[in-house]
């Protein structure tokens, strides 16, 4: 079945180290985003992509960075410039670029927790 | 910014009444989305409404729009046990920007 798969679905890191959230979809969507989610808040925008090999920041992009080198594949990593990491992240695409192409569709997120 | 605000924050009903969450927003936009979260898990998309549209219907819910009042309410008919949840307006503009949801429970 198409969808999208976030891996790992639970992480925990310690201080001071990076690491990566893994989003793999094989809907041939070509816009992918990646947003954090807060307990009891709505979702903030990190980064997304439109397009392979190019991405953009979103609102709360400070402490993260993404690559998109495949058009299926948007990893996310978390650096320890981030000062506040803990939270559930969600992954999504749309099949076109553009905010106003339709619906997203989401992974099943991953929640990081930093000890 | 534009921003979807949903309202109420928490809504508690029994089975079989209906629940009407509303969702306000501040810059025009292209469309509105309405999506479902259980807990801990990703969003699902339910419905979409474009600016041009006044109401839409899509099995039990019914979702309506008025861009004059950048408003838009959605309503989940004959609520059941399994619709706990929440749920989140997303406006569509330049930007789709997320509400902070309306946690619905749905008590047996």
């Amino acid at each position: 079945d198409g969808g999208i798969t976030q891996s790992p679905k639970y992480l925990f890191r310690k201080e001071g180290q990076n690491v990566t959230l893994s989003c793999e979809q094989n809907l041939n969507h070509d816009a992918m985003y990646w947003y954090r989610q807060d307990p009891g808040q709505g979702l903030r925008l990190i980064y997304y992509s439109q397009i392979v090999n190019d991405f953009q920041k979103g609102d709360i992009a400070e402490g993260y960075s993404v690559s998109r080198e495949k058009k299926e594949s948007f990893p996310l990593t978390v650096t320890s410039a981030q000062k506040n990491p803990t939270a559930f992240y969600l992954c999504a695409s749309s099949f076109r670029a553009g905010f106003d192409s339709g619906e997203l569709f989401f992974g099943e997120g991953s929640r990081l927790t930093v000890l | 910014s534009q921003q979807g605000e949903e309202d109420p924050q928490a809504l508690s009903i029994q089975e079989g009444e209906n629940a009407t969450m509303n969702c306000s927003y501040k810059t025009s936009i292209n469309n509105l989305q309405w999506y479902r979260q259980n807990s801990g898990r990703g969003l699902v998309h339910l419905i979409l409404i474009r600016s041009n549209e006044r109401e839409k219907h899509s099995g039990r819910l019914r979702v309506t729009l008025d861009t004059s009042k950048k408003s838009s309410s959605l309503l989940i008919t004959a609520s059941r046990a399994a619709d706990t949840a929440s749920y989140f307006c997303a406006a569509v503009g330049s930007r789709l920007t997320f509400g902070e949801g309306t946690q619905l429970t749905v008590n047996p």
